[in-house]
């Protein structure tokens, strides 16, 4: 346990649908993080939130809408996915500033159809 | 922009000793981690080296050479549960709270 939780741990999903994923952390962070892991690909971040402002959007689609209503949770909203969307959607978190030291959590593994 | 090239796999025994390369091409370097990830896991960090030379914790340690923009993660006798993914990072010079990461070195370990 990294102290990061995530919910839902799979995923299966039509492109049509709305589904949000949910991450928390109980450690005490300032800043989150979303990542997506492929297959035979580096992680790649998606956002960034510190202290609930967002702070980098890594070109990520508009049909992929995070929310950080506090410090401890973040919310992955997703609509109208692609099959290529198919992926470990990770999360993580960690202390503000440089951060090289992240806590991720067990991430949702996602199937859109 | 910024890149990490690392070996997709290395196979190892049981007890040995194995060593994992990062190379890393950064317009600014802020110091190199290390992160461990089971198969269906979440990633963990290790270790991190802001400096020149090695970081021992425990079976594992990290070297970082600066000049050579180079460093490795170290694993000494070798245990079955150490087969897992390593990735090592970087931070991303224009942003602070952006880590980089490479695509990760497969560890099978074999009895």
């Amino acid at each position: 346990e990294t102290g990061v939780t995530q919910t839902p741990r799979h995923l299966v999903m039509g492109m049509t649908n709305k589904k949000s994923l949910k991450c928390e952390q109980h450690l005490g962070h300032n800043a989150m993080y979303w990542y997506k892991q492929s297959a035979k690909k580096p992680l790649e971040l998606m956002f960034v939130y510190n202290f609930k402002e967002q702070t980098e959007n890594n070109s990520v689609p508009s049909r992929f809408s995070p929310e950080c209503p506090n410090s401890s949770h973040l919310f992955l909203h997703l609509h109208t996915l692609q099959p290529e969307d198919s992926a470990l959607y990770l999360c993580a978190s960690s202390q503000d500033g440089p951060s090289y030291e992240q806590y991720f959590g067990p991430g949702t593994r996602l199937t859109v159809t | 922009g910024q890149s990490l090239e690392q070996p997709s796999e290395v196979t190892a025994v049981e007890g040995a000793i194995v060593q994992i390369n990062c190379t890393y091409q950064t317009s600014g370097f802020y110091g190199l981690s290390w992160y461990q990830q089971h198969d269906g896991g979440a990633p963990t960090f290790l270790s991190y080296n802001a400096l020149d030379g090695l970081e021992e914790t425990g079976r594992f340690s990290s070297f970082l050479s600066r000049s050579d923009s180079y460093g490795y993660l170290l694993l000494q006798e070798l245990q079955m549960k150490d087969s897992a993914s390593y990735f090592c990072a970087v931070r991303d010079p224009g942003a602070t709270n952006k880590l980089i990461f490479g695509t990760g070195t497969l560890l099978a370990v074999q009895p």
